[in-house]
């Protein structure tokens, strides 16, 4: 069955540190994977798109990886902030579907 | 431009009611999605629209939910007879695809409680 992963727990990381989110998927070809950030009682804002013949892509302090061989997608926040406290979700359009699906998402907590 | 905008932010009704969740998209956005988010199934595609015609619905749980698009900006989504079950946030996105990309943008939402 097709499945997209992320880690449930809770990321806690300081200040000034990278953060480190995974995003594993199982029975998806995607044309490319998305990275949304989710604040409490909002919806979903677009950050970062990457395409399944790109390794890597980075605005400002992110950078998203993606490793189709693993099947798998790293996001990293370098010089983290409190204000980066959120949760993020990864998204991947199949290449036999529309529509995104999404993943259930993982909650960053940046400590001052 | 405003965003996505939905009504009512908030909704609580009893079990058996009819529920509507509105929508308007972004001008000039030629796709709209409707998603339910929950602690357990995290977020779901229920349906979504093309040019204001449905073209794919697979995501919607059962006949007690339906979605319209009248025109270009403007969907509902029904619910009726509504169960506890349907708690939920309900989530309208819009999206106009150019060189294939799917970045949505997504409303504030419409948190439901069925009582």
């Amino acid at each position: 069955s097709q499945k997209i992963e992320q880690n449930s727990e809770a990321l806690n990381i300081q200040e000034g540190k990278t953060a480190t989110l995974t995003c594993n998927y199982t029975n998806y070809s995607p044309a490319y994977l998305q990275w949304y950030r989710q604040d409490p009682g909002r919806g979903p804002v677009f950050l970062l798109l990457i395409r399944e013949n790109e390794k890597e892509k980075r605005k400002e302090r992110l950078k998203v990886t993606f490793d189709t061989t693993l099947k798998q997608s790293l996001f990293h926040i370098t010089a983290s902030q409190p204000a980066d406290s959120a949760t993020y979700l990864c998204a991947l359009r199949d290449t036999g579907r529309r529509a995104l699906t999404f993943g259930s998402g993982t909650r960053l907590q940046v400590q001052p | 431009d405003a965003g996505v905008i939905q009504s009512p932010r908030h909704e609580v009704t009893e079990m058996g009611q009819e529920v509507t969740l509105r929508c308007k998209p972004i001008s000039g956005h030629d796709y709209l999605f409707w998603y339910r988010q929950t602690m357990m199934r995290g977020l779901e595609l229920l349906i979504y629209f093309n040019n204001n015609v449905p073209i794919d619905d697979s995501g919607m749980p059962e006949d007690r939910f339906s979605a319209k698009m009248p025109n270009a900006s403007f969907s509902t989504l029904k619910i009726q007879p509504s169960e506890p079950r349907d708690s939920a946030v309900y989530f309208c996105a819009s999206n106009f695809r150019t060189g294939g990309a799917d970045t949505q943008y997504f409303g504030p939402g419409t948190r439901l409680t069925v009582l």
